[in-house]
């Protein structure tokens, strides 16, 4: 079946300006992820989406950025007025959720944001 | 503040050789510890999970264990070929599936020589 997919694979914007990323979960997976590959800073985890649960947005590094996802399938990252410490790949995850379990994450191939 | 540490950073060997890599946590109660392959560029590709009630899992020629006592995890790449060159990442997730977030180590890249 399809994996999850992310749009666009590159974005290249200016600094000050706002973003939108694009994942599609698996379908049928419950639980999606957005985490940042940073140079130096490895993976980092952002957000978290569970069914109709108010999401995890622990990891989001400012109020610069926010996630949503609608009908609990397709999700999108916006980040507001870009920095330039903002370039990184955005990596989108989702996995099954059963009850209390969790199971293997798979990810997409991610969105390489380059701020300039 | 679960921390996962891998060393080396980078490692190259022969091609052929059996090699083993290493992954440690600082909290011993996960949920589980997964294994992942990153290609240049690319996404990661889920190599092998292991659930904190397992000691093991196989797939080929990838072995992974997991020493939860220890804060301990290895991967074992059996009759390494050059198509294995890639980085590897381990990374574990809280002890509750109210959010298995996963943290992540650095990654250890690994290049294998013809």
């Amino acid at each position: 079946g399809a994996g999850v997919s992310q749009s666009p694979s590159n974005k290249v914007t200016e600094k000050g300006k706002d973003v939108e990323l694009r994942c599609d979960p698996i379908s049928g997976h419950t639980a999606l992820y957005w985490y940042r590959q940073s140079l130096g800073q490895g993976l980092e985890f952002l957000i978290y989406f569970q069914g109709n649960s108010a999401p995890d947005k622990s990891g989001l590094p400012s109020d610069r950025f926010s996630a949503e996802r609608t009908g609990g399938s397709v999700s999108t990252l916006t980040i507001q007025r870009t920095q330039q410490e903002d370039s990184a790949v955005y990596l989108c995850a989702s996995s099954l959720v059963a009850g209390a379990i969790s199971y293997e994450q798979y990810f997409g191939p991610g969105t390489r944001l380059t701020v300039t | 503040k679960q921390e996962v540490t891998q060393i080396p950073a980078a490692l190259s060997v022969p091609e052929g050789e059996n090699l083993v890599l290493n992954c440690s946590f600082t909290d011993s109660a996960i949920y589980n510890l997964q294994w992942f392959r990153q290609d240049p560029g690319k996404g990661l590709t889920s190599l092998l999970l292991i659930q904190s009630s397992q000691r093991e899992q196989t797939s080929g020629r990838l072995n992974a264990s997991l020493d939860k006592s220890s804060g301990r995890s290895t991967l074992y790449i059996a009759a390494s070929q050059p198509g294995d060159s890639a980085t590897y990442l381990c990374a574990v997730t809280a002890p509750t599936g109210a959010n298995s977030k996963l943290t992540f180590g650095k990654g250890i890249t690994l290049s294998v020589r013809p």
